[in-house]
């Protein structure tokens, strides 16, 4: 059974740093794209970032460019979020994916505060 | 990367069919055939409905089906039942390798 589970979210302060980690198992890991998808209270999906398998290709939005560094370690099963200079809009569940953009597997999600 | 346009509401009786509309450009939803369709409810993850335009995974109702046209891309959900009530979301490729999601619909059974 595929299984993702996400961690490290919590509450940090505008300007602050975050890592969150997606453990994947059920599914050999180094053969699939994955990526991060968010979503603000009460708001609507938005797509983060995605990485190719070996890590080669790393594409986000713009709104997190510079900010959000997207990363894995297939011998450890598990895909990286290190977000920092944190804003308030980036306030959110974001969930991990399996897959390039299309994605049949989620994860439940891990909440991000950026509150002072 | 604007997020595609999607009507904020829509509603129909059990039985009848709806459509559901996404709207992008040629840089997206016009330009590519990656376009997917997601079903959430509260508090959950989404779901799959839909890829690759009108493909959809196992396991998921042929009461759901997609299309595109142009830049628009639509969801019909056929002989509507109560547990559709749910947010629909469209996703795209885009030209700048990055994905992009739909502003989401909120689908009312009456």
């Amino acid at each position: 059974e595929v299984q993702l589970v996400e961690s490290g979210g919590g509450l940090v302060q505008p300007g602050g740093s975050l890592r969150l980690s997606c453990a994947a198992s059920g599914f050999t890991f180094s053969g699939y794209w994955m990526g991060w998808v968010r979503q603000a209270p009460g708001k609507g999906l938005e797509w983060v970032a995605n990485i190719r398998q070996d890590g080669s290709e790393k594409y986000y939005v713009d709104s997190v460019k510079g900010r959000f560094t997207i990363s894995r370690d297939n011998a450890k099963n598990s895909l990286y979020l290190q977000m920092d200079s944190l804003r308030v809009e980036d306030t959110a569940v974001y969930y991990c994916a399996r897959g390039s953009g299309v994605y049949v597997y989620w994860g439940r999600g891990t909440l991000v505060t950026v509150s002072s | 990367q604007s997020a595609l346009t999607q009507p904020a509401s829509v509603s129909g009786s059990p039985g009848q069919s709806i459509t559901i509309s996404c709207t992008g450009t040629s840089s997206d939803v016009g330009g590519h055939n990656y376009v997917s369709w997601y079903q959430q409810y509260p508090g959950k993850a989404p779901k799959l409905m839909i890829y690759e335009v009108n493909n959809r995974p196992s396991g998921v109702p042929d009461r759901f089906s997609g299309s595109k046209s142009g830049n628009t891309a639509s969801l019909t959900i056929s002989g509507l039942q109560a547990e559709d009530e749910a947010d629909y979301y469209c996703s795209s490729s885009t030209s700048s390798s990055t994905y992009v999601f739909g502003t989401g619909t909120k689908v009312t059974v009456l």
